[in-house]
């Protein structure tokens, strides 16, 4: 099976606009989950979606969103981008929801998005 | 809040040496622990999780309820093991909290 992917792999940004990042999970996965990665807050969970459905959402601005398609692909969208957005946007995705599925729960290799 | 903390940043041991990556947490219900690894230039993935029980590459980790703690430990270190090493704390509602990692690095 193909992997989790991600597109684009790198962004650069300015302060003020917009970026909508992509993530295709592994397929029969329906479960996808987004988490930000910077050097000073570490792994920070943003939402998970499942069955085109936001199922949990973490401690985030309203400008982090997201959709899932029927495909079970996910994009987050950031509005109005400030400095401390870029960061490393990493995807997960899993066949189901839930503790058991973690054993099948799969990392995309992030999106890198600099913001100037 | 739920937390978790890994107070080491970086661990740096020699090869063939124990090593203990030390995590704590705090968590009012009964956790759920996992540890995952990232190797460089490659993907975070899971390494264990403490209700398997298991042993992933030499790996282990017990959770201790008294002292609220999920150490990762390998008793002899190989230089392939240095990594970045997170652990986490899953929070019903699928979600995974995540403690700001420890790097360890293995020298000859």
């Amino acid at each position: 099976k193909a992997g989790v992917t991600q597109t684009p792999r790198y962004l650069i940004k300015t302060r003020g606009q917009q970026v909508t990042l992509s993530c295709s999970p592994i397929s029969g996965h329906r479960s996808v989950s987004w988490y930000q990665q910077t050097p000073g807050q570490g792994l920070q969970f943003l939402f998970e979606y499942f069955s085109e459905t936001q199922r949990n959402k973490g401690n985030f601005p309203g400008r982090f969103s997201g959709r899932q398609f029927s495909n079970s692909r996910s994009e987050m969208n950031v509005s109005t981008l400030e400095l401390g957005d870029s960061a490393l946007y990493l995807c997960a995705s899993s066949p189901v929801r839930g503790l058991m599925a973690y054993n099948e729960q799969f990392f995309g290799p992030g999106t890198r998005l600099t913001v100037l | 809040a739920q937390r978790v903390t890994q107070p080491e940043k970086l661990l740096s041991v020699f090869k063939g040496a124990p090593v203990e990556l030390k995590c704590n947490y705090s968590y009012s219900g009964s956790p759920e622990l996992f540890w995952y690894v990232q190797y460089s230039r490659q993907r975070l993935q899971l390494l264990l999780r403490h209700i398997s029980r298991e042993s992933i590459k030499g790996f282990t980790a017990d959770l201790n309820k008294g002292e609220t703690s999920f150490h990762l430990k390998k008793p002899f270190a190989q230089e392939e093991d240095s990594a970045m090493y997170y652990c986490a704390l899953w929070e019903y509602g699928n979600k995974l909290v995540f403690g700001a990692g420890t790097i360890l690095r293995v020298k000859s």
